[in-house]
């Protein structure tokens, strides 16, 4: 089985300022049609996960383009450039090539 | 637009079962692979069991055997039969299509 681990396990971030989340993967999330199966969610308190960046870096339908996603093979990582207070809650990080897999979860609030 | 409406949760006795439903209106449930993915109180993301369009099935380690995954193309439905229910079952189940769309998620207690 595949394990994500996501770092760190919250952070606390003022307006304005950036954020970076790490996700590691115990093994690659390349898979031989050359897509790399890794996303990003961002589950609002109260709300669904919602999705917000699928293969790594490209954002999903309607995601401000403050958030990008980057990496390969085992090491991924989400960052916010400027934090807004609508971007509180808990991002996970997620494989796809072998069913799915999530990561524990990074509570971001704002300072 | 795609929409995911997940039912059937409730109490239920530990041993007991439940089946949950997930509506899906603006595709057919047959054309992307669906899954079900809870989320126990507090806890973090566990993907629980995938049916691919072609109709294989799969399921975590901890659900194996008691739990079974299908859908209806004609009522446009997937499901979730859980049976022998336990106590760490406890969880929000959302259905999901793919990686995009999810369900509000649906809460299933069991406790005596």
């Amino acid at each position: 089985d595949i394990v994500m681990t996501q770092t760190p396990l919250s952070l606390s971030v003022t307006p304005g300022q950036p954020a970076s989340i790490s996700c590691k993967s115990s093994q690659s999330l390349l898979h031989s049609d050359g897509k790399t199966y890794l996303y990003w969610y961002l589950q609002k308190p109260g709300q669904s996960p919602q999705l917000l960046i699928y293969e790594v870096s490209s954002r999903f339908s309607g995601v401000p383009d403050r958030f990008s996603g980057s990496g390969s093979g085992t090491d991924f990582t989400l960052k916010i450039s400027r934090v807004e207070a609508e971007d509180v809650g808990v991002y996970y990080c997620m494989q796809a090539i072998q069913f799915l897999t999530f990561g524990g979860g990074t509570k971001v609030e704002i300072k | 637009e795609v929409q995911l409406v997940e039912s059937g949760g409730g109490l239920v006795q530990p041993g007991g079962s439940l089946r949950l439903s997930c509506a899906a209106s603006g595709f057919t449930v047959s054309s992307k692979y669906m899954s079900w993915i809870r989320q126990a109180p507090g806890k973090g993301l566990e993907w629980v069991s995938v049916i691919y369009s072609g109709g294989s099935t799969y399921y975590a380690d901890s659900v194996k055997g008691r739990f079974t995954i299908s859908r209806d193309n004609s009522k446009n439905t997937l499901y979730l039969q859980m049976n022998s229910l336990r106590a760490e079952d406890t969880a929000v189940y959302y259905c999901a299509r793919a990686v995009g769309d999810w369900g509000q998620g649906t809460l299933v207690t069991v406790s005596s």
